[in-house]
């Protein structure tokens, strides 16, 4: 069974810093493009950042641009996200997600809470 | 960015009627377009990829049509599991999400 395991999250102060990992297991890691997906209480999906299978291409929305940096750990079948510099609009749940970089989002992870905040 | 525009906001519909829900990019996106399912504190659901191609267990009453800017999702006979936030998004260029519908009983 594909599963996506998210951790990391908690609440943390404006500036903060936190990192959350995605812990894959179900399918050969490798091949897969990986995504952050996050949901602010309340609203809608707002697309964070995708890397791709090779690891060498990457991209980020404007709002988290220069702040967050995803990478990935193959040997470890794990997706992460270092975010930096937390604001209050980064409150909100991070998906992972299978796909991204001009694919479609597959499977989902159950999400983990960032909560910014003083 | 390609922006999404999902309409309507929200759809009131009684169970065994049909939902029509509109996605518009604004700029083409080919065929690269999906859909998905929400439902409360849950993670969403990808029902369709490919603006047409539905997921497999995916029930054939969701049916997913158009191309380049103009999409539609149709379920054509509400069930009362189907009552949920809907959302488009593009994968011709990066990622972006529409607003999401809301359907709810009516």
């Amino acid at each position: 069974e594909v599963q996506l395991l998210e951790s990391g999250g908690g609440l943390v102060q404006p500036g903060g810093s936190l990192r959350l990992s995605c812990a894959a297991s179900g399918f050969i890691f490798n091949n897969y493009a990986l995504s952050w997906v996050r949901q602010a209480p309340g609203k809608g999906l707002e697309w964070v950042s995708s890397i791709r299978a090779g690891s060498d291409s990457t991209n980020y929305a404007d709002s988290v641009k220069g702040r967050f940096t995803i990478s990935r750990d193959n040997s470890k079948s794990t997706l992460y996200m270092q975010m930096d510099n937390l604001i209050a609009d980064d409150t909100a749940v991070y998906y992972c997600a299978t796909g991204g970089g001009n694919d479609n989002f597959d499977v989902w992870g159950q999400g983990t809470m960032v909560t910014v905040s003083s | 960015e390609i922006v999404m525009t999902q309409s309507p906001a929200t759809l009131s519909v009684s169970p065994g009627e049909r939902a029509t829900l509109s996605c518009r990019a604004s700029q083409s996106v080919s065929s690269n377009l999906a859909w998905y399912q929400q439902k409360p504190g849950r993670a969403p659901r990808l029902l369709i990829y490919g603006a047409a191609t539905r997921v497999t267990g995916i029930p054939a009453r969701f049916s997913g049509s158009g191309s380049g800017t103009e999409f539609t999702l149709t379920i054509s006979s509400l069930q009362s599991e189907d009552f949920a936030i809907y959302y488009c998004q593009q994968y011709n260029n990066w990622a972006t999400f529409g607003q999401g519908t809301k359907v709810e009983i009516k």
